[in-house]
């Protein structure tokens, strides 16, 4: 059954500090591996997309990075800050469809303290 | 660049009413899907569309219809609404099939 793991569910940090998020997934034949942030009461914003051969992907303070043979990606945070606190979402494509099945995560949620 | 637009933002809708969650994108993408949000769960795909005039189904279509005659509006159809339908919806909207997702700021639905 294809599934996506995240963990932790939640996690709370102090501003300034480092953290990473993990996702873990069954999704065969993988296609892409994408992370998504979403704040309360938006929808999600991409954050990376990763297809197959690329194993690290930088956005500013955001860097995944994916195992396809572990099949394993995390997502490290640098340097927190408080708009950082919002729901982290990682979804899976597979290579099924046209459009491509995405399998999503439930989400990590962060939140920075000051 | 208004990007995805959906409306209204809330409604609150009786036990077998009808209504329609409207969803626009002026990107030009011909990728659009429509997605709902419950608690502890992952987004749900409910229909999505691959140009003007094609739609298909997705993992939970039971109760919601769609069409698309345009490239810029997808909109959502609740044929009689139960209060299991209660959730967010999502609208987005993608280039292609690698490329990323749009969405748009969602609509918070209740049925009571």
């Amino acid at each position: 059954k294809n599934q996506v793991e995240q963990s932790p569910q939640s996690l709370i940090i102090l501003e300034g500090k480092n953290c990473t998020l993990q996702c873990n997934y069954t999704v065969s034949p993988f296609s892409n591996l994408r992370w998504y942030k979403q704040d309360t009461g938006r929808g999600p914003v991409s954050l990376t997309i990763m297809t197959f051969s690329e194993n690290t992907k930088s956005n500013g303070r955001y860097t995944a990075t994916l195992d396809a043979d572990t099949k394993q990606s995390s997502l490290h945070i640098t340097a927190s800050q408080l708009s950082d606190s919002a729901s982290y979402i990682c979804v899976v494509s597979d290579r099924g469809s046209t459009l491509g099945r995405l399998y999503f995560g439930r989400g990590t949620q962060l939140t920075v303290w000051p | 660049n208004a990007g995805v637009t959906q409306t209204p933002k809330f409604q609150v809708l009786k036990t077998g009413q009808s209504m329609t969650l409207q969803c626009a994108q002026d990107m030009n993408h011909e990728y659009m899907s429509w997605y709902r949000q419950d608690p502890g769960m992952g987004l749900r795909l409910i229909h999505y569309s691959v140009g003007a005039g094609i739609t298909d189904q997705g993992e939970v279509p039971n109760g919601y219809n769609v069409s698309r005659s345009t490239t810029e509006d997808f909109p959502l159809r609740l044929l009689s609404a139960a209060p299991s339908q209660t959730s967010v919806y999502f609208c987005a909207s993608s280039l292609g099939r690698v490329a990323p997702l749009h969405f748009g700021n969602g609509t918070r639905l209740t049925v009571t």
